[in-house]
């Protein structure tokens, strides 16, 4: 069954770039949509965007500005970068798959990461 | 985009039922049958649980069930347990082609 794993730094400075990879296993990364979420801590879930194993993508209107998602078929794994960091980009980042019905499953663990100087 | 509003908690003793509702607009919920829902228990990564609506995963206990009328969207889980205790949250993908999600309702099983 797929499985996805989030790598990436824990602690990232602002105004600094937040970079984190979601590898896919189990199953291969083509003929799907690929998502990321965030929770701030002890907050609710936040859709952040998404990419198509083509590369197409597209973004919450809110974080539109600094966000840049891209996928690496031959590694089987996809990428988020979020630029000028603040606090208020501390969050739980989660990947997950996106289904043909558009539901997210399965999810990754998950990654705390924490914007401070 | 604002948020779909869900109620901030909710809760009920064993053995009774619960409905958590979801309300968006004809951009969103009304719009599309493309509404999920997602448990999350305390420290874990979200889990979904209901598709499509009111479709259930493999694996996932015919208690909890899915509808929806005009611009809202409900869970009713049925006889409810003490492991049902979590977060719960609804998302529906949207005329933009993204996605909302619900703030989240917080179940408690007296």
């Amino acid at each position: 069954q797929v499985q996805l794993q989030e790598s990436g730094p824990r602690l990232v400075k602002p105004p600094e770039t937040l970079s984190l990879t979601c590898s896919v296993s189990g199953g291969s990364i083509n003929n799907y949509r690929w998502t990321w979420i965030r929770q701030p801590p002890g907050k609710g879930l936040e859709w952040i965007g998404y990419i198509y194993f083509t590369g197409s993508t597209n973004y919450n209107p809110s974080l539109q500005s600094r966000v840049t998602i891209s996928v690496d078929t031959s590694k089987n794994q996809f990428s988020l970068k979020l630029t000028s960091v603040t606090a208020a980009d501390t969050a739980i980042y989660y990947c997950a798959r996106v289904g043909q019905l558009v539901e997210f499953d399965p999810w990754g663990q998950g990654t705390l990461v924490t914007v401070s100087s | 985009q604002s948020a779909l509003t869900q109620p901030a908690s909710v809760s009920g003793s064993p053995g009774q039922s619960i409905t958590i509702s979801c309300t968006g607009t004809s951009n969103d919920v009304g719009g599309y049958n493309f509404v999920s829902w997602y448990q999350q228990h305390p420290g874990e990564a979200p889990k979904l649980i209901i598709y499509d609506v009111s479709a259930r995963p493999s694996g996932v206990s015919t208690r909890f069930s899915g509808s929806r009328s005009d611009n809202t969207a409900s869970l009713t889980i049925s006889g409810l347990q003490a492991e049902d205790e979590a977060d719960y949250y609804c998302c529906s993908y949207t005329s933009s082609s993204t996605w909302l999600f619900g703030g989240g309702t917080t179940l408690t099983v007296l």
